[in-house]
């Protein structure tokens, strides 16, 4: 039960590409995902969480304009890097929760983005 | 503000040697407690929820145990399989943001 599946695993491009990261449960219903990113040794640092029909909440410190997110339905949420630059390099990973009250977060398997 | 430390950062166990991983949490009131498991290049993966104190919780070779300020998660005679990242994460009650803080997790190496 409880699957995520985040498409792709593996991003490399040009330095102003934009890329598009999907994230999908496949068997359950979220009205909320989340992305976060995760660099070397450190912990996973929520960017923003996506609410189905409604704006994203993004964490301080992270631009919406840069990272834009669109959670169109009860089973994909999308993150698009615009304009990605070098620095945007990262480990980024989804989660979804289901709708039920207290059940727990259930992750993708991440896309590492290489900005060349 | 939420904390979470896990600790050690890094553990190295023989197979069959048994131990066990911290974490120590502050937060305004506890939701829930969760236990991951992250595999190189991969994803967490759900391991187990705690809600409350003195609650626990088993699988397999695991058995993740809460008291009001840490978790503790024990793992028996393990196998080279368990070597992972643990991570250990808490949700705060109240209001309609419910925002989950992860630690910087406890790299687990078990040796043949």
């Amino acid at each position: 039960g409880a699957v995520v599946s985040q498409h792709p695993s593996r991003v490399i491009c040009k330095s102003g590409t934009s890329v598009k990261i999907e994230c999908r449960s496949l068997d359950f219903q979220a009205t909320t995902m989340f992305w976060y990113r995760q660099f070397p040794k450190q912990s996973l640092m929520l960017m923003a969480t996506s609410n189905e029909g409604s704006k994203a909440t993004y964490e301080q410190g992270v631009e919406k304009d840069k990272f834009l997110i669109n959670h169109a339905s009860l089973t994909l949420s999308t993150l698009t890097v615009t304009s990605a630059h070098p620095e945007d390099s990262s480990f980024y990973i989804c989660s979804a929760r289901p709708t039920i009250n207290n059940q727990p977060q259930h992750f993708g398997d991440g896309t590492r983005l290489s900005i060349l | 503000e939420d904390q979470v430390t896990q600790s050690p950062e890094a553990l190295r166990l023989q197979e069959g040697e048994s131990s066990s991983l911290n974490c120590s949490y502050t937060v305004s009131g506890l939701r829930g407690l969760f236990w991951y498991r992250q595999d190189p290049g991969k994803g967490p993966e759900f391991l187990f929820t705690l809600y409350s104190a003195g609650e626990e919780k088993e699988k397999e070779r695991l058995k993740a145990t809460l008291t009001k300020k840490e978790s503790f998660l024990h793992i028996t005679a393990p196998k080279p399989e368990d070597s992972a990242t643990y991570l250990c994460a808490v949700q705060a009650v109240g209001g309609g943001y419910q925002k989950v803080t992860f630690g910087i997790g406890t790299k687990l190496q078990v040796i043949p």
